[in-house]
């Protein structure tokens, strides 16, 4: 089936700290592959997605490169803000065939940054 | 610039009570669905609908019932209110089922 796996959290860095979150994904077929993010108290955005392989999603610094060859999609940032302490969720969906439209969610990884 | 509006934003029930959590979109989206999120769960899909008059079961649909008799509400029936539906509930929609969610706000329900 398909399935969404990234790093436990909580991750807690001090500012300016370059960040990974590691993501890899269970598919049939060729899902869209997306990072959502979550601020306290609030809903998810969406932070950058990647329709293909090879595609590179980015957004507000942050970056994440569809690897079909390891299923996985990381999430990058080469300079974290305090501003950037939120819950980070990995999905995927799948476009066709049974379960179309259905994102599926990884558990999510909160991130800390401290000044 | 509304989106994805939902209500409440907080409730509390008594075990066995029946509710209605409302969703809300104006970009005439056709994908509609709800999720919640437990902790160290991740969400999980309840319902979806791809468009008026048609819904279907998610992951995780038991206990509760949606309707989709508009393009624009798709609301979620609590019908018999069970501490395990403690939990926080996200609506979401796209534009079909090949296109990103875009989410509300969420409802914080707390049922004792």
């Amino acid at each position: 089936g398909n399935s969404v796996t990234q790093m436990e959290g909580p991750v807690t860095l001090s500012e300016e700290a370059f960040l990974t979150i590691n993501c890899t994904y269970t598919a049939t077929g060729y899902p869209s592959l997306f990072w959502y993010v979550q601020y306290p108290g609030e809903g998810l955005q969406l932070l950058l997605k990647a329709t293909k392989a090879d595609d590179k999603g980015s957004n507000k610094g942050f970056e994440a490169t569809y690897r079909k060859e390891t299923t996985s999609f990381h999430l990058e940032k080469g300079s974290v803000q305090v501003s950037d302490s939120a819950v980070y969720f990995c999905a995927l969906l799948r476009r066709y065939g049974g379960s179309q439209g259905n994102l599926i969610f990884g558990k999510g990884t909160k991130l800390s940054v401290k000044p | 610039n509304a989106g994805v509006t939902q209500t409440p934003k907080f409730q509390v029930l008594k075990t066995g009570q029946s509710m209605t959590l409302q969703c809300a979109q104006d970009m005439n989206h056709e994908y509609m669905s709800w999720y919640r999120q437990d902790p160290g769960m991740g969400l999980r899909l309840i319902h979806y609908s791809v468009g008026a008059g048609i819904t279907d079961q998610g992951e995780v649909p038991n206990g509760y019932n949606v309707s989709r008799s508009t393009t624009e509400d798709f609301p979620l029936r609590l019908l018999s209110a069970a501490p395990s539906q403690t939990s926080v509930y996200f609506c979401a929609s796209s534009r079909t089922a090949e296109y990103e969610a875009f989410f509300g706000q969420g409802t914080r329900l707390t049922v004792v």
